[in-house]
């Protein structure tokens, strides 16, 4: 089943425009990751943030999670032509159970010249 | 450090052929996975090992089967392919386990027909 679900599926921004995308889960979890994957590539991680914070920055990438609305948002500020990409949101849960991640269905970001 | 590697790239099999994806990662890392990336879906853990000759199942891991016996590899065994075992499959490793930052390899492209 897939725990995360990104939103929105798809979006086109200008170059040096910001990027936001949200992520929902349903269970509780240890942390958030969020990956990168380049068409026809390997997943990369991004950036990991634990239950217990509630915002972190990495560069240009900002991620705040809530809890309370199991939900957590990715925003990549002064995007760049390098950044189109497809970009997935994935969490351990902390209820047991397969230890691995679940990812959500991606969010495909397409940064226009 | 090649870091995670896969092979084959590229697979094409008939229903009820066996194969097996090679996985091996230089970074002795202790956990190991397997996904499976199916169109406009995000990844489903098939199976995962903590160390070496511990093997567990993930969310989707009928018809496939897992075996560690080292460290650095990690390989996938398809018993008898079906056409819904076309999919995109990636091997994972991490330094502590699942919850942690997870290193992805490029990828096998495998298509059943």
């Amino acid at each position: 089943s897939q725990q995360g679900e990104e939103d929105p599926q798809a979006l086109s921004i200008q170059e040096g425009e910001n990027a936001t995308m949200n992520c929902s889960y349903k269970t509780s979890i240890n942390n958030l990751q969020w990956y990168r994957q380049n068409s026809g590539r390997g997943l990369v991680h991004l950036i990991l943030i634990r239950s217990n914070e509630r915002e972190k920055h990495s560069g240009r990438l900002r991620v705040t999670l809530d809890t309370s609305k199991k939900s957590s948002s990715l925003l990549i500020t002064a995007s760049r032509a390098a950044d189109t990409a497809s970009y997935f949101c994935a969490t351990h849960s902390s209820g047991g159970g397969a230890d691995g991640l679940t990812f959500g269905k991606g969010t495909h970001l397409i940064i226009q010249p | 450090n090649a870091g995670v590697t896969q092979t084959p790239k590229f697979q094409v099999l008939k229903t009820g052929q066996s194969m097996t994806l090679q996985c091996a990662q230089d970074m002795n890392h202790e956990y190991m996975s397997w996904y499976r990336q199916d169109p406009g879906m995000g990844l489903r853990l098939i199976h995962y090992s903590v160390g070496a000759g511990i093997t567990d199942q993930g969310e989707v891991p009928n018809g496939y089967n897992v075996s560690r016996s080292t460290t650095e590899d990690f390989p996938l065994r398809l018993l008898s392919a079906a056409p819904s075992q076309t999919s995109v499959y990636f091997c994972a490793s991490a330094p502590l386990g699942g919850a942690y930052e997870q290193y992805f390899g490029p990828g096998t492209r495998l298509t059943v027909t």
